[in-house]
């Protein structure tokens, strides 16, 4: 299965928003509302930012939003903030019964 | 709070099989609601999903490591395996364990804090 495909990298000022954008085919993010979105700061374990394309798990801010249009999937984070530098990766379940997961994004805070 | 903890060799050889155990607590890896899974990070490089279990024992698995790769749940013991057999240099990552939301296609919500397996002679 071919991972699904992001920006290598994004970056944004404090108080701006930035978007990542996660592209599969089809057969994953556009055939199922099953994208998530995991934030992961250096030496650390993946963190559950976003599930099914839009929910937040309880406790995560509300300035990280989720969506999707056809075989794309975006990330949104608004109000960013220095805590918000780290790699951002999504998934999706697949037609195989499967996960894959984007090549990642790092994000930078100027 | 549920916790999961990897544990196993930091070291294997190439051509040998790499074996990982994940302990749960605060939580039951015989619950009817959730799949348990695995997910391994080349150092510097990204996420690669591997494979889940059930507590019923039905595993998915990653296909391009399908046919080296065996996953197993210990009810008894609240634990679930992985084996990577006949691994090489390209098998040194951390490995993570995790679990899935309910219902194995949604995300990961809770995750083990990762161990580095080097394969090296």
């Amino acid at each position: 299965q071919s991972a699904l495909t992001q920006p290598a990298s994004v970056s944004g000022s404090p108080g701006q928003s930035i978007t990542i954008s996660c592209t599969g085919t089809s057969s994953d993010v556009g055939g199922y509302n099953y994208v998530s979105w995991y934030q992961q700061h250096p030496g650390k374990a993946p963190k559950l930012m976003i599930y099914d394309v839009t929910d937040r798990p309880s406790g995560v801010s509300n300035r990280f939003s989720g969506s999707k249009s056809g075989n794309t999937a975006s990330l949104t984070i608004s109000g960013l903030q220095a805590e918000d530098e780290a790699d951002y990766y999504c998934s999706s379940y697949t037609s195989s019964s499967t996960l894959v997961f984007g090549g990642g994004t790092k994000l930078t805070v100027l | 709070q549920l916790q999961l903890q990897e544990s196993g060799p930091g070291l294997v050889k190439p051509s040998e099989t790499l074996s990982l155990t994940c302990t749960v607590s605060g939580g039951s890896v015989s619950s009817s609601t959730y799949y348990w899974g695995w997910i391994r990070q080349p150092p510097g490089k990204g996420l690669e999903w591997i494979g889940n279990i059930y507590y019923s024992g039905t595993t998915y698995q990653n296909p391009s490591l399908r046919s080296r790769v065996t996953i197993s749940i210990d009810t008894s013991n609240n634990q679930f395996s992985l084996k990577l057999s006949s691994v090489t240099a390209a098998d040194t990552a951390v490995y993570y364990c995790a679990r899935h939301l309910d219902g194995r296609k949604r995300g990961l919500d809770y995750w083990g804090q990762g161990t580095l397996v080097t394969v090296s002679s």
